[in-house]
Protein backbone atom coordinates (compact mmCIF):
# COMPACT_ATOMS: atom_id res chain seq x y z
CA UNK A 1 0.00 0.00 0.00
CA UNK A 2 1.03 3.20 -0.96
CA UNK A 3 1.38 5.54 2.14
CA UNK A 4 2.92 8.72 3.78
CA UNK A 5 3.65 9.00 7.48
CA UNK A 6 4.46 12.03 9.93
CA UNK A 7 4.14 10.68 13.47
CA UNK A 8 4.78 14.57 14.94
CA UNK A 9 1.43 15.70 14.98
CA UNK A 10 3.09 19.08 16.75
CA UNK A 11 6.39 20.78 17.51
CA UNK A 12 7.72 24.20 19.24
CA UNK A 13 11.17 25.22 18.11
CA UNK A 14 12.38 28.50 19.36
CA UNK A 15 13.00 31.09 17.02
CA UNK A 16 16.71 30.80 15.13
CA UNK A 17 17.02 27.32 15.84
CA UNK A 18 17.11 24.18 12.96
CA UNK A 19 14.03 22.04 13.13
CA UNK A 20 13.10 19.06 11.64
CA UNK A 21 10.10 17.87 10.83
CA UNK A 22 10.30 13.83 10.56
CA UNK A 23 8.46 11.84 7.23
CA UNK A 24 8.24 8.00 6.26
CA UNK A 25 6.93 6.49 3.07
CA UNK A 26 5.58 3.17 2.07
CA UNK A 27 5.66 3.22 -2.04
CA UNK A 28 6.51 -0.26 -4.17
CA UNK A 29 6.50 2.56 -7.22
CA UNK A 30 10.36 2.33 -8.49
CA UNK A 31 9.56 6.00 -9.36
CA UNK A 32 7.79 8.23 -7.14
CA UNK A 33 8.47 11.87 -6.03
CA UNK A 34 8.08 13.29 -2.31
CA UNK A 35 7.20 16.93 -1.72
CA UNK A 36 6.60 19.45 1.01
CA UNK A 37 4.12 21.78 1.76
CA UNK A 38 3.64 24.62 3.70
CA UNK A 39 -0.16 25.06 5.11
CA UNK A 40 -0.85 28.68 6.79
CA UNK A 41 -3.56 29.35 9.11
CA UNK A 42 -5.05 31.31 5.71
CA UNK A 43 -5.31 27.64 4.04
CA UNK A 44 -3.50 28.20 1.01
CA UNK A 45 -0.75 25.06 0.27
CA UNK A 46 2.32 27.08 -0.23
CA UNK A 47 5.05 24.53 -2.32
CA UNK A 48 8.41 24.17 -0.22
CA UNK A 49 10.39 21.44 -1.82
CA UNK A 50 10.14 18.44 -3.99
CA UNK A 51 13.13 15.38 -4.68
CA UNK A 52 12.47 12.85 -6.97
CA UNK A 53 13.52 9.07 -6.23
CA UNK A 54 16.12 9.21 -8.52
CA UNK A 55 17.74 12.08 -8.05
CA UNK A 56 21.31 11.55 -6.48
CA UNK A 57 21.61 14.77 -4.14
CA UNK A 58 19.28 15.97 -1.56
CA UNK A 59 16.81 18.55 -2.70
CA UNK A 60 17.55 22.33 -1.25
CA UNK A 61 15.53 25.68 -1.45
CA UNK A 62 16.93 28.12 0.26
CA UNK A 63 16.44 27.47 3.81
CA UNK A 64 14.41 24.38 2.98
CA UNK A 65 16.65 20.86 2.71
CA UNK A 66 15.30 17.58 2.30
CA UNK A 67 16.83 14.67 3.77
CA UNK A 68 15.88 12.06 1.27
CA UNK A 69 17.10 8.66 2.85
CA UNK A 70 15.73 6.32 0.52
CA UNK A 71 16.43 2.76 2.12
CA UNK A 72 15.27 3.88 5.10
CA UNK A 73 12.16 5.56 2.90
CA UNK A 74 12.43 8.70 4.77
CA UNK A 75 12.32 12.44 3.14
CA UNK A 76 12.68 14.56 6.39
CA UNK A 77 12.07 18.39 5.88
CA UNK A 78 14.96 20.48 7.44
CA UNK A 79 14.35 24.35 8.26
CA UNK A 80 17.35 26.20 9.29
CA UNK A 81 17.28 29.16 10.89
CA UNK A 82 13.45 29.56 12.04
CA UNK A 83 11.58 32.39 11.97
CA UNK A 84 8.14 33.39 13.31
CA UNK A 85 6.37 32.81 9.95
CA UNK A 86 7.78 29.20 9.65
CA UNK A 87 4.90 28.61 12.34
CA UNK A 88 2.07 26.27 9.99
CA UNK A 89 0.78 23.14 9.03
CA UNK A 90 3.46 20.85 6.88
CA UNK A 91 2.55 18.08 5.46
CA UNK A 92 4.48 15.63 3.72
CA UNK A 93 3.14 14.13 0.32
CA UNK A 94 4.04 11.57 -2.17
CA UNK A 95 3.46 11.77 -6.08
CA UNK A 96 2.08 7.86 -7.18
CA UNK A 97 1.04 6.58 -10.19
CA UNK A 98 -1.84 5.04 -11.25
CA UNK A 99 -3.29 3.85 -14.85
CA UNK A 100 -1.62 6.30 -16.94
CA UNK A 101 -2.01 9.01 -14.71
CA UNK A 102 -0.61 10.69 -10.88
CA UNK A 103 -2.20 11.55 -7.80
CA UNK A 104 -0.30 13.27 -4.48
CA UNK A 105 -1.19 11.58 -1.56
CA UNK A 106 -0.93 13.57 1.74
CA UNK A 107 0.30 12.29 5.46
CA UNK A 108 -1.08 13.64 8.10
CA UNK A 109 0.30 16.77 8.87
CA UNK A 110 2.75 18.24 11.58
CA UNK A 111 2.00 22.15 13.20
CA UNK A 112 5.28 23.77 13.98
CA UNK A 113 5.07 26.64 16.44
CA UNK A 114 8.09 29.15 16.41
CA UNK A 115 8.60 30.49 19.86
CA UNK A 116 10.02 34.05 20.36
CA UNK B 1 5.34 29.57 -9.26
CA UNK B 2 2.30 28.81 -11.36
CA UNK B 3 -0.43 30.28 -10.16
CA UNK B 4 -3.80 28.80 -9.66
CA UNK B 5 -7.01 30.56 -8.36
CA UNK B 6 -10.44 29.63 -6.97
CA UNK B 7 -13.70 31.42 -6.34
CA UNK B 8 -15.66 31.78 -4.15
CA UNK B 9 -13.07 31.76 -0.93
CA UNK B 10 -15.62 31.03 0.99
CA UNK B 11 -19.55 30.29 0.62
CA UNK B 12 -22.63 29.65 3.30
CA UNK B 13 -25.50 28.23 1.73
CA UNK B 14 -28.59 26.84 2.92
CA UNK B 15 -29.00 22.91 3.33
CA UNK B 16 -30.67 21.33 0.26
CA UNK B 17 -28.82 23.91 -2.41
CA UNK B 18 -26.26 23.60 -4.98
CA UNK B 19 -22.81 25.24 -5.21
CA UNK B 20 -20.58 25.74 -7.64
CA UNK B 21 -16.76 26.14 -6.85
CA UNK B 22 -14.25 27.20 -9.86
CA UNK B 23 -10.54 26.17 -10.22
CA UNK B 24 -8.35 28.45 -12.42
CA UNK B 25 -5.25 28.08 -13.95
CA UNK B 26 -4.24 31.46 -14.50
CA UNK B 27 -0.91 31.50 -16.57
CA UNK B 28 -0.65 27.89 -17.50
CA UNK B 29 -2.22 25.31 -19.45
CA UNK B 30 -3.36 22.53 -16.69
CA UNK B 31 -3.50 18.66 -18.62
CA UNK B 32 -5.13 17.60 -15.17
CA UNK B 33 -6.68 19.52 -11.76
CA UNK B 34 -7.14 17.75 -8.77
CA UNK B 35 -10.05 17.95 -6.55
CA UNK B 36 -9.50 17.88 -2.19
CA UNK B 37 -11.45 17.79 0.63
CA UNK B 38 -9.84 18.86 3.97
CA UNK B 39 -11.83 19.05 6.93
CA UNK B 40 -10.58 21.02 10.45
CA UNK B 41 -7.47 19.62 11.70
CA UNK B 42 -7.12 16.90 8.69
CA UNK B 43 -4.96 16.16 6.07
CA UNK B 44 -6.17 16.90 2.51
CA UNK B 45 -7.77 13.69 0.88
CA UNK B 46 -7.54 13.72 -2.62
CA UNK B 47 -11.98 13.23 -4.46
CA UNK B 48 -10.98 13.65 -7.85
CA UNK B 49 -8.93 13.89 -10.55
CA UNK B 50 -10.13 15.20 -13.58
CA UNK B 51 -8.85 15.64 -17.44
CA UNK B 52 -9.75 18.01 -19.80
CA UNK B 53 -12.71 17.04 -21.72
CA UNK B 54 -13.10 13.54 -20.36
CA UNK B 55 -14.82 12.15 -16.96
CA UNK B 56 -13.41 12.41 -13.86
CA UNK B 57 -11.58 9.75 -11.88
CA UNK B 58 -13.46 9.55 -8.10
CA UNK B 59 -11.74 8.02 -5.19
CA UNK B 60 -12.97 5.52 -3.10
CA UNK B 61 -16.11 6.27 -1.48
CA UNK B 62 -16.59 9.85 -3.27
CA UNK B 63 -19.91 10.27 -4.40
CA UNK B 64 -20.00 11.03 -8.32
CA UNK B 65 -23.64 12.17 -8.31
CA UNK B 66 -23.23 14.52 -5.00
CA UNK B 67 -19.61 16.00 -6.36
CA UNK B 68 -20.08 16.98 -9.91
CA UNK B 69 -16.49 17.86 -11.53
CA UNK B 70 -16.59 19.22 -14.94
CA UNK B 71 -12.98 20.33 -16.88
CA UNK B 72 -14.39 22.01 -19.87
CA UNK B 73 -10.84 24.01 -20.79
CA UNK B 74 -7.05 23.54 -20.16
CA UNK B 75 -7.68 26.38 -17.37
CA UNK B 76 -11.28 26.08 -16.07
CA UNK B 77 -12.45 23.06 -13.80
CA UNK B 78 -15.76 23.23 -11.27
CA UNK B 79 -17.01 21.39 -8.67
CA UNK B 80 -20.28 21.45 -8.04
CA UNK B 81 -21.71 20.43 -4.48
CA UNK B 82 -25.53 19.09 -5.42
CA UNK B 83 -27.83 18.84 -2.55
CA UNK B 84 -25.50 20.65 0.06
CA UNK B 85 -26.03 19.19 3.33
CA UNK B 86 -24.41 20.35 6.69
CA UNK B 87 -21.88 17.37 6.85
CA UNK B 88 -20.61 18.65 3.41
CA UNK B 89 -19.12 21.41 5.05
CA UNK B 90 -15.61 21.63 4.75
CA UNK B 91 -12.45 23.49 3.11
CA UNK B 92 -11.95 22.48 -0.89
CA UNK B 93 -8.94 22.76 -2.55
CA UNK B 94 -8.43 22.81 -6.38
CA UNK B 95 -4.82 21.63 -7.45
CA UNK B 96 -3.73 21.48 -10.99
CA UNK B 97 -0.56 20.37 -13.16
CA UNK B 98 1.02 20.61 -16.70
CA UNK B 99 1.92 16.56 -18.02
CA UNK B 100 2.96 15.83 -14.39
CA UNK B 101 4.74 18.95 -14.00
CA UNK B 102 4.84 19.89 -9.51
CA UNK B 103 0.66 20.20 -8.54
CA UNK B 104 0.19 24.06 -7.72
CA UNK B 105 -2.36 24.77 -5.54
CA UNK B 106 -5.44 27.46 -5.20
CA UNK B 107 -6.25 29.30 -2.03
CA UNK B 108 -9.24 27.18 -1.09
CA UNK B 109 -12.87 27.61 -0.70
CA UNK B 110 -15.23 27.28 2.63
CA UNK B 111 -18.17 25.78 2.07
CA UNK B 112 -20.26 26.15 5.38
CA UNK B 113 -23.90 24.47 4.65
CA UNK B 114 -26.99 25.80 7.15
Amino acid sequence: AQKITQTQPGMFVQEKEAVTLDCTYDTSDPSYGLFWYKQPSSGEMIFLIYQGSYDQQNATEGRYSLNFQKARKSANLVISASQLGDSAMYFCAMRVSYSSASKIIFGSGTRLSIRP
Amino acid sequence: GAVVSQHPSWVICKSGTSVKIECRSLDFQATTMFWYRQFPKQSLMLMATSNEGSKATYEQGVEKDKFLINHASLTLSTLTVTSAHPEDSSFYICSAENRGDTQYFGPGTRLTVL
